[in-house]
């Protein structure tokens, strides 16, 4: 079975480009969720959709960044301008037809380096 | 300047020993606690879930502890390989609609 899938797995880009992030849910599952992991600040929830609807994106750092989910296969982040401060692991989450009480499944994460 | 990361609780075991690893939640309400395991270079991996309504969940070698009085959780590890060495997290569902509030980690390390 496959499991969320992220692409790419490493993006090194120039302070001030544009960086997009991809994200596949597991085929089946209705809630997806954007996260940031840096050893400052531990796994962050930036936000999240439900039926590809954004629920909740008050983890949204700044304007700089968004996301969007134009259907229940697809979602991206964005970041634009990028700065040295948005290096980090991005992960990606899906899971199943209950928001309230269903177990996250994670992809394997987007290094991102911002020089 | 040099940056600070976070001090993430170490554990370290000898390989066969059993590892509890512990994990104090935030809020009352939460009814739905997750445990992660977390290896180098790759994403969260769901280990074992347990429901308010109950005090223990046993899994594969893994069994998790709830006491919601003091609002702490556990994980144990029975005899515990060097596969197992990674960060474990747990996680609460704050009936947030979804959302899990993810605790700090704790590294565990397991000596051959």
């Amino acid at each position: 079975d496959a499991g969320v899938i992220q692409s790419p797995r490493h993006e090194v880009t120039e302070m001030g480009q544009e960086v997009t992030l991809r994200c596949k849910p597991i085929s089946g599952h209705n809630s997806l969720f954007w996260y940031r992991q840096t050893m400052m600040r531990g796994l962050e929830l930036l936000i999240y959709f439900n039926n590809n609807v954004p629920i909740d994106d008050s983890g949204m750092p700044e304007d700089r960044f968004s996301a969007k989910m134009p259907n229940a296969s697809f979602s991206t982040l964005k970041i634009q301008p990028s700065e040295p401060r948005d290096s980090a692991v991005y992960f990606c989450a899906s899971s199943g037809t209950t928001l309230w009480v269903d177990t996250q499944y994670f992809g394997p994460g987007t290094r991102l380096t911002v020089l | 300047g040099e940056s600070v990361g976070l001090h993430l609780p170490t554990l370290s075991v000898q390989e066969g020993d059993n590892s509890i690893i512990n994990c104090a939640y935030s809020n009352s309400a939460s009814d739905y606690f997750i445990w992660y395991k977390q290896e180098s270079g790759k994403g969260p991996q769901f280990i074992i879930d347990i429901r308010s309504n109950m005090d223990k969940r046993q899994g594969q070698r893994v069994t998790v502890l709830l006491n919601k009085t003091v609002k702490h959780l556990s994980l144990q590890i029975a005899a515990t390989q060097p596969g197992d060495s990674a960060v474990y997290f747990c996680a609460e569902n704050t009936n947030q609609g979804g959302k899990l509030i993810f605790g700090q980690g704790t590294e565990l390390s397991v000596k051959p």
